[in-house]
Order: structure tokens, then C-alpha cells, then sequence
């Protein structure tokens, strides 16, 4: 059983379109990342919680929103999607450490923006 | 802000032959660690170094952390077809966001 998941794996939308893309975990984590992947760019990291109360922008916020409705889920919205959007999304997890921990991955959700 | 540079960004190398992928900082860094990344999957933490000039090996591969603890490097020997995917740095300053380098993608032709 996978400690990270992610829904959908796969989506394909239109321009303009409201998209959740969703992560859940079981590792009993208090800290989440989203990230998105592009090639050559790596893993650029769009917001991360530290708990169900503490929500931050990363790199490259901009066009995404999130929400972390329990300690094992956090949710990724793109209010209105549009082309350049279109990646690979990876949520991650992390211990509560006194420094940064190794971070868990999940499958990843693969986002086509037409 | 900080920068992180990881080079090179693809390595082609004959299997047997050994790889080395390098990751540098624009500041001093508080730890490093490095990422698997396997062809169509998810990245896999493989090492956190913390001390300058810290030499770390797991097998074949060879973690160092540089003195003034601005670079690090990840060596492996004789490399093997199970050893392509790309692999990622994730210098850390002592903030709690983590910084990816943009990986260098091994491919290893048997």
C-alpha cells in the first residue's frame, strides 16, 4: 500500500477550467509539499504546510491555491488552467524534524492543459 | 535569493563506466540532500549530508559535501543499467523549503 497517493494520476482539461489534483498520506506527516516538474527545470516548489494550520508559498505559486483540510491530505487547485500549466505535479511529505527531513513522494498526477 | 546550479544535465555513459553529477551553491548551505529519480516515477531520497567535507558511500555510489559546504558531488562506479533515472540535489540553507537543482538525467548503454 502506497504511503502517498495522489488523484487523479492523469487529467487532461481545457483552458479555463477550475482542477483539483489531491494528496493523501498515512505516514502521519505533519509536513506537505506540492511541487510541479518540468523538463530540464527539475522539481520547482509551488506550496508547502507544516501543519493543518500553516500554509506557504513557494517558488511559484501564481495561478495555484491549496488547502489543507487534515493533517493527511492536502489539495491543489488551479483556479483557471491554462497551457503552461501543464506538467507533472508531485506531493510530498515530510517529518516534523528540528531541520529539513527526507522528503516522501507520491506517483505524481500528470496535468495536459489544451 | 539562493542559487543552486547541478551539472551536467545528461550524462550518456557505457555501462562499467563510472558518472559523476555536481551540484553547486550560491551560498553556504545548512545540508544536502540527494534524489533518485527513476524513468517514469517518483523521486527517492538516497542521502542527507550535514558536515563539510562529509565523504558518504552506499555501494557503488559516493556522496561528498564540499568544505566551505557550497558543493557536493555524487560519484558512482561502474555503473549499470539499473542505475539510469535522473538525479537530483536539494541543497538546504536552514530555511524549511526545499530548493531542488534541475538533476542530471543518466543514461547507461549496456
Amino acid at each position: 500500500d502506497a504511503d502517498v497517493t495522489q488523484t487523479p494520476r492523469n487529467r487532461i482539461t481545457k483552458t479555463g477550467k477550475r482542477i483539483m489534483l489531491e494528496c493523501s498520506q498515512t505516514k502521519g506527516h505533519d509536513r506537505m509539499y506540492w511541487y510541479r516538474q518540468d523538463p530540464g527545470l527539475g522539481l520547482r516548489l509551488i506550496y508547502y504546510s507544516f501543519d493543518v494550520k500553516d500554509i506557504n508559498k513557494g517558488e511559484i505559486s501564481d495561478g495555484y491555491s491549496v488547502s489543507r483540510q487534515a493533517q493527511a491530505k492536502f489539495s491543489l487547485s488551479l483556479e483557471s488552467a491554462i497551457p503552461n500549466q501543464t506538467a507533472l505535479y508531485f506531493c510530498a511529505t515530510a517529518k516534523r524534524t528540528s531541520g529539513e527531513g527526507e522528503q516522501f513522494f507520491g506517483p505524481g498526477t500528470r496535468l495536459t492543459v489544451l | 535569493g539562493q542559487q543552486v546550479m547541478q551539472i551536467p544535465q545528461y550524462q550518456h555513459v557505457q555501462e562499467g563506466e563510472d558518472f559523476t553529477t555536481y551540484c553547486n551553491s550560491s551560498t553556504t548551505l545548512s545540508n544536502i540532500q540527494w534524489y533518485k529519480q527513476r524513468p517514469g516515477g517518483h523521486p527517492v531520497f538516497l542521502i542527507q549530508l550535514v558536515k563539510s567535507g562529509e565523504v558518504k558511500k552506499q555501494k557503488r555510489l559516493t556522496f561528498q559535501f564540499g568544505e566551505a559546504k557550497k558543493n557536493s558531488s555524487l560519484h558512482i562506479t561502474a555503473t549499470q543499467t539499473t542505475d539510469v533515472g535522473t538525479y537530483f540535489c536539494a541543497p538546504h540553507t536552514g530555511g524549511f523549503k526545499t530548493i531542488f537543482g534541475a538533476g542530471t538525467r543518466l543514461f547507461v548503454k549496456a
